[in-house]
């Protein structure tokens, strides 16, 4: 069974550009978080869609940071335009349906790092 | 606001003994205590959930759960060098959305 994918793994930009990244769950998974990691600070949750419906974005820093899940499978976060202080590590992550055992467990994704200059 | 703090370490220890990783919590309503580990460059992996006081063992880990000091810990029995990563302490309340702490970077020498 595959994993969590994200694309890209890297992503160096400059300040005021525009870069989307995109994570694909875990096939079936109806739950999908995006989280960010800012260098020596701790993982940070963003947002949770279930399906196609942002269930939470109260992670969501400001509005230049927009993120979608048309269709409920892959998810978009785009960042437009980017600051210096959105580098970071995002990680997406996915989950089963609340109804499920093991709704619990988050599986990750590998990140993509981010570097705006 | 809700936070989980960690021993940011490094911990090291020699191969064979016993890692005690530890956590703490602000949020007393929190229900739902995750480990992760977390090897360099990698995706954090989920190793240990634990809901109630006490200890929960699985094979080499034993999570322990002190809701009235909240406090969480990981214990690793006959550390390996494959068991070095950095270990990621989460807490869950009511919602869904996991509160993290920074991890603490574990060493295992041979």
């Amino acid at each position: 069974e595959a994993g969590v994918t994200q694309f890209p793994s890297h992503s160096v930009i400059e300040k005021g550009q525009t870069v989307t990244l995109r994570c694909d769950p875990i096939s079936g998974h109806d739950n999908l978080y995006w989280y960010r990691r800012v260098m020596g600070k701790e993982i940070k949750f963003l947002l949770h869609f279930v399906k196609e419906s942002k269930q939470d974005e109260s992670g969501m820093p400001n509005n230049r940071f927009l993120a979608e899940r048309t269709g409920g499978t892959y998810s978009t976060l785009k960042v437009q335009p980017a600051e210096l202080e959105d580098s970071g590590v995002y990680f997406c992550a996915s989950s089963q349906d609340f109804g499920a055992p093991d709704y619990n467990e988050q599986f990750f994704g590998p990140g993509t790092r981010l570097t705006v200059l | 606001q809700k936070e989980v703090e960690q021993n940011s370490g490094p911990l090291s220890v020699p191969e064979g003994a016993i890692a005690s990783l530890n956590c703490t919590y602000s949020d007393r309503g929190s229900q739902s205590f995750f480990w992760y580990r977390q090897y360099s460059g990698k995706s954090p992996e989920l190793i240990m959930s634990i809901y109630s006081n006490g200890d929960k063992e699985d094979g080499r880990f034993t999570a322990q759960l002190n809701k009235a000091s909240q406090y969480v810990s990981l214990l690793i029995r006959d550390s390996q060098p494959s068991d070095s990563a950095t270990y990621l302490c989460a807490v869950r309340g009511g919602s869904y959305i996991p509160t993290f702490g920074r991890g603490t970077s574990l060493i295992v020498h041979p």
